[in-house]
């Protein structure tokens, strides 16, 4: 069963606690991203990884950190240097190359208290 | 920097409506441009890819156009159902030489279908 999986579905922190959000795809897909989404706006990219080893800040980096050790796997670090952690966390993968269409986890819910 | 505007914001329209929904970009220098369908709490189900030298795709009830001179591209829903309901929202793909390839995303247009 292909696909991308996200967990967990929903996390509780407190506020100055790191928590890790993890993303695994078994599609062999080469690219993988990372989104966040807070409620009424579109996504916004974090991060991205092209290949492995390698990874691009996106729009929003601040206060979040990648590893991309394996092509499967590409968890996402919420620090506590982010101050408004508090929102929902999209993973996604496409092929290698430009102009690949997208695939999206089905997400998770952080909150911060 | 691109920006991707999409109108309108929400749309509530009676069962069997066609419909129209709006996306516009700033930089016409778009790799692909998709629609995708978002669910509440759930993550995103692309609907349609357009690359930049189509003009048009379908699939079922849906239809996108897209006009990359003008920084355009509508999503037609034929017949709509109540199941429809939704967020959709727009994303365009463009590619930098030492980045790679990267979408922006519109803020979406939330759909209800009455029945």
């Amino acid at each position: 069963d292909g696909g991308i999986t996200q967990s967990p579905k929903y996390l509780f922190r407190k506020e100055g606690q790191n928590v890790t959000l993890s993303c695994e795809q078994n599609l062999n897909h080469d690219a993988m991203y990372w989104y966040r989404q807070d409620p009424g706006q579109g996504l916004r990219l974090i991060y991205y990884s092209q290949i492995v080893n390698d990874f691009q800040k996106g729009d929003i980096a601040e206060g979040y950190s990648v590893s991309r050790e394996k092509k499967e796997s590409f968890p996402l670090t919420v620090t506590s240097a982010q101050k408004n952690p508090t929102a929902f966390y999209l993973c996604a993968s496409s092929p290698w190359g430009a102009g690949e269409e997208q695939y999206f986890g089905p997400g998770t819910r952080l909150t911060v208290t | 920097k691109q920006e991707v505007t999409q109108i309108p914001a929400a749309l509530s329209v009676p069962e069997g409506e066609n419909l129209v929904l709006n996306c516009s970009f700033t930089d016409s220098a778009i790799y692909n441009l998709q629609w995708f369908r978002q669910d509440p709490g759930k993550g995103l189900t692309s609907l349609l890819l357009i690359q930049s030298s189509q003009r048009e795709q379908t699939s079922g009830r849906l239809n996108a156009s897209l006009d990359k001179s003008s920084g355009r591209s509508t999503l037609y829903i034929a017949a709509s159902q109540p199941g429809d309901s939704a967020t959709y929202l727009c994303a365009v793909l463009i590619t930098e030489e030492t980045s790679g390839s990267r979408l922006t995303f519109g803020e979406g247009t939330q759909l209800t279908v009455n029945p």
